[in-house]
């Protein structure tokens, strides 16, 4: 099972909105709607942001939201903040041997 | 609070065995599905293996298929990877998170150990 397919970076000026993307197959993306979405910052274990596609745990800000057209997925992260700035993982559940897959990354740079 | 924390990582051999442990608190481990990721150096996480909340169902990585055994222990709150002929590219650190929000193995991993270096080097 290959990663699902993000872009290498993204980046953005405070205030502003940014969209990532996550392409997948008709394994993954294309049949299933769990989709998460985890924000990563240097020497930081991984957080939680999406899940479900569009749902936010309790606590994440509403600034993050999540949505899906066929094999793609995205990430939009609006009023960008110098916090924001990490690493950002899109995921889901595939239908291959490997039943649970991460895209290979995006770093998101705050100008 | 929900707290995640893993120990065992260290040095080893290629070809030899280790094993990570998950010391889980804050919320009862008997109802949860858990998870172990890796991250090698450098690199994009990689998801290693699941295991359902009374462990009577484990799923792996291809990755890792035939050489990792994911287990846990719920009378002692603990997730646990035996990892066997290890290779090079298994260098990493390896986190183990808590299926979570919903109910649902593979819906979203919701916490996560500070995680533990594993570096196969001869």
């Amino acid at each position: 099972q290959s990663a699902l397919t993000q872009p290498a970076s993204v980046s953005g000026s405070p205030g502003q909105s940014i969209t990532i993307s996550c392409t997948g197959t008709s394994s993954d993306l294309g049949v299933y709607n769990y989709v998460s979405w985890y924000q990563q910052h240097p020497g930081k274990a991984p957080k939680l942001m999406i899940y479900d596609v569009s749902n936010r745990p309790s606590g994440v800000s509403n600034r993050f939201s999540g949505s899906k057209s066929g094999n793609t997925a995205s990430l939009t992260i609006s009023g960008l903040q110098a916090e924001d700035e990490a690493d950002y993982y899109c995921s889901s559940y595939t239908s291959s041997s490997t039943p649970y897959v991460f895209g290979t990354g995006t770093k998101v740079t705050v100008l | 609070q929900v707290q995640l924390v893993e120990s065992g990582g260290g040095v080893v051999q290629p070809g030899r065995s280790l094993r990570l442990s998950c010391a889980a608190s804050g919320f009862t481990f008997s109802t949860y599905p858990m998870h172990w990721v890796r991250q090698a150096p450098g690199k994009g996480l990689e998801w290693v293996a699941a295991i359902s909340y009374d462990g009577g169902s484990t799923n792996y990585a291809d990755s890792v298929k035939g050489r990792f055994i994911i287990s846990r222990d719920n009378s002692k709150n603990t997730l646990y990877l035996q990892m066997n002929s290890l290779r090079g590219d298994d260098t990493a650190v390896y986190y183990c998170a808590r299926s979570g929000p919903e109910r649902g193995t593979y819906r979203g991993l919701d916490y996560w150990g500070q995680g533990a270096l594993v570096t196969v080097s001869s």
